[in-house]
């Protein structure tokens, strides 16, 4: 049964226009999300995370979005460029030891 | 700074084979983790370990065994690999960061 849902694996987006991706989780008692970027033939690469105390957090161009009682977030990327071309992971964290949980990712493709 | 090191980077294993999986890292990062990626899937953790002497299973363990013998290390073995094993591995660590990814070993079981 999975936790974490990225129900879309791919998403294309025209250069310097708005990314939005999506992210579902069913467990309560995650209170942490992050999202990881994946460049071919690299590990994953943190980019942004939200406590659950918070329903938006900021990074330059990088905006994740908490509904709690909707249990979903999302990634806004502003203006997207050809470098943020990439598989995103959404991840999920209850605070313990035993690491993240990961939905299944979504390519962005940006086109020019 | 190299962060998480893991080789081989590609290998490829006939059914019945054993290999071990190598990972360290150099950022003295108490937590390390292993994940399998399949095609097309998220990350599933194998194992991961909170210091060293201490090993947890996680969701994927079957066919799998690690040790922790010291903080840099985390090496995961394959002791008859088998078709199903065919994967991307990555190991990761942390501290208070999130967690940080190696490059990953691809890994084909034939």
């Amino acid at each position: 049964d999975q936790q974490v849902k990225q129900n879309s694996p791919s998403l294309s987006v025209q250069e310097g226009r708005i990314s939005i991706l999506n992210c579902d989780y069913t467990n309560s008692m995650f209170d942490y999300f992050l999202w990881y970027k994946k460049y071919p033939a690299e590990g994953p690469t943190f980019l942004i995370s939200i406590s659950s105390i918070k329903d938006k957090n900021e990074d330059g161009r990088f905006t994740v979005f908490l509904n709690k009682s909707a249990k979903h977030l999302s990634l806004h990327i502003v203006p997207s460029q050809p470098g943020d071309s990439a598989v995103y992971f959404c991840a999920a964290s209850g605070g313990g030891a035993d690491g993240l949980t990961f939905g299944k990712g979504t390519h962005l493709i940006i086109q020019p | 700074n190299a962060g998480v090191t893991q080789t081989p980077k590609f290998r490829i294993l006939k059914i019945g084979q054993s290999m071990t999986l190598q990972c360290t890292q150099d950022m003295n990062h108490n937590y390390m983790y292993w994940y399998r990626q399949d095609p097309g899937m998220g990350l599933k953790l194998i194992y991961y370990s909170v210091g060293a002497g201490i090993t947890d299973k996680g969701e994927v363990p079957n066919g799998y065994n690690v040790s922790r013998s010291t903080t840099e290390d985390f090496p995961l073995r394959l002791e008859l690999a088998a078709p199903s094993q065919t994967s991307v591995y990555f190991c990761a660590s942390r501290g208070r960061t999130p967690l940080h990814f190696g490059n990953g070993t691809r890994l084909t079981v034939t």
